[in-house]
């Protein structure tokens, strides 16, 4: 029930592609979705979120595009650089219950952009 | 970035002994969380903290402490060492329970 279920677990893309990652959820109070980038040796670093409210978010390059009915929400970067590439993590959470606003993590999804 | 500062980098010690990581804030964040990062298992979260001497059990709690004396630090100690806790521990913060967090460097641990 407070699984995200991220894929694919790595992804290879060539420059100028759509890179698309997609993650399913369980939990139907879940109401703030975020996606992390993190590079090697460093922390993950919030790209974008979404909440329920809407169905997609536009950020520069990167889109959300969440299905309430489907649970299901995904990051699409467009015109993919090889500066993209980095680990990416989807993850949820929820305004209710013990665990409140605690982020429920997707296992990543490492992302190569060859030149 | 986020005034967020993880001590040390990185530790190797042995089986059996006391580790203390700490995370240091600047940004006046009542949220504090600990996380392990590991292969095929993303971040999961150990330890977090709503205020001053406020903590709470995350998924994966066995075999860790947390204190948070003061609003910019919360400390996590591994009481006994294990090797199954060699990890990479990232701290994060928060302004609301539910907003965004914001991540550390981490600190890659070795347990030998």
């Amino acid at each position: 029930q407070q699984q995200v279920k991220q894929s694919p677990q790595s992804l290879i893309v060539q420059k100028g592609g759509i890179s698309i990652i997609n993650c399913a959820y369980e939990n139907t109070a879940f109401d703030y979705f975020p996606w992390y980038q993190q590079f090697p040796g460093k922390g993950p670093a919030l790209l974008i979120a979404i909440r329920p409210d809407v169905s997609e978010k536009k950020e520069g390059r990167f889109t959300i595009s969440f299905n309430k009915s489907a649970k299901q929400f995904s990051l699409h970067i467009m015109d993919s650089q090889p500066g993209d590439s980095a680990t990416y993590f989807c993850a949820a959470s929820s305004n209710y219950g013990g665990s409140q606003g605690n982020l429920i993590f997707g296992k990543g999804t490492k992302l190569s952009v060859k030149p | 970035d986020a005034g967020i500062t993880q001590s040390p980098r990185h530790k190797v010690t042995e089986t059996g002994t006391p580790v203390t990581l700490r995370c240091h804030q600047t940004e006046n964040h009542r949220y504090m969380y600990w996380y392990r990062q590991d292969p095929g298992h993303g971040l999961r979260l150990i330890h977090y903290s709503y205020g001053v001497k406020d903590t709470d059990k995350g998924e994966v709690s066995d075999g860790y402490s947390v204190s948070r004396s003061k609003t910019e630090d919360f400390l996590l100690t591994l009481e006994s060492a294990t090797s199954s806790q060699t990890s990479v521990y990232f701290c994060a913060i928060s302004q609301d329970k539910s907003g965004p967090q914001h991540f550390g460097d981490g600190t890659r641990l070795s347990i030998l």
